[in-house]
């Protein structure tokens, strides 16, 4: 069946660092991947998707490419804010037509 | 545009009791889907509904759960006869008919059980 594994946290940084979290999968056929972000009692919202491979990704600084030969969709900003302190989610979605999670990756930004 | 609405936002119910949550998914969006977080764990898919049709519950419990989208009125997830291990935070998701690789979340339900 499908799976996402992604980068244990949690991950602290300081304001204005690079930041990667990694996520690999594993899927039959050709998934859509995508990045969620969960702030503090919210729901999941939408952060970038890509539908095929080579794909990028990208939304408010954030990017993610779709590498199918290594099937992988790391999560990549070149500089951080305090606001983008959230729970991070790479899932996908393959033709049974349900989101599949990893198991979501903590950020924290210290001013 | 309003979004994905879910209620209550909190819930508590005493062991045996019963739990009802409400889904309203977004305006033009005919598939909703249900997943449950457990603490410190990511989502994991229950049910996927279209109005009026159960179209995959590979993700539900056996017993006690069930869902329903009726033709008129919001999606709801039952819970009967809670249990501890049931206390979760309970998303909604909904998504345009023909994209449905693109879900859209609600805030949650979180639901206690003492």
């Amino acid at each position: 069946g499908n799976s996402v594994t992604q980068m244990e946290g949690p991950v602290t940084l300081s304001e204005e660092a690079f930041l990667t979290i990694n996520c690999t999968y594993t899927a039959t056929g050709y998934p859509s991947l995508f990045w969620y972000v969960q702030y503090p009692g919210e729901g999941l919202q939408l952060l970038l998707k890509a539908t095929k491979a080579d794909d990028k990704g990208s939304n408010k600084g954030f990017e993610a490419t779709y590498r199918k030969e290594t099937t992988s969709f790391h999560l990549e900003k070149g500089s951080v804010q305090v606001s983008d302190s959230a729970v991070y989610f790479c899932a996908l979605s393959g033709s049974a037509r349900q989101l599949t999670f990893g198991s979501g990756t903590q950020l924290t930004v210290l001013p | 545009n309003a979004g994905v609405m879910q209620n209550p936002r909190h819930l508590v119910r005493r062991r045996g009791q019963e739990a009802r949550l409400r889904c309203s998914p977004m305006k033009g969006h005919s598939h909703v889907y249900w997943y449950r977080q457990l603490p410190e764990e990511g989502l994991k898919f229950m049910v996927y509904l279209q109005k009026e049709n159960i179209i995959d519950e590979s993700g539900m419990p056996k017993e006690r759960f069930s869902a329903e989208f009726p033709k008129e009125g919001p999606s709801i997830l039952r819970i009967q006869q809670v249990v501890r291990g049931d206390s979760a935070a309970y998303f909604c998701a909904s998504s345009p008919g023909d994209r449905y690789y693109e879900q859209y979340f609600g805030p949650g339900t979180r639901l206690t059980v003492t």
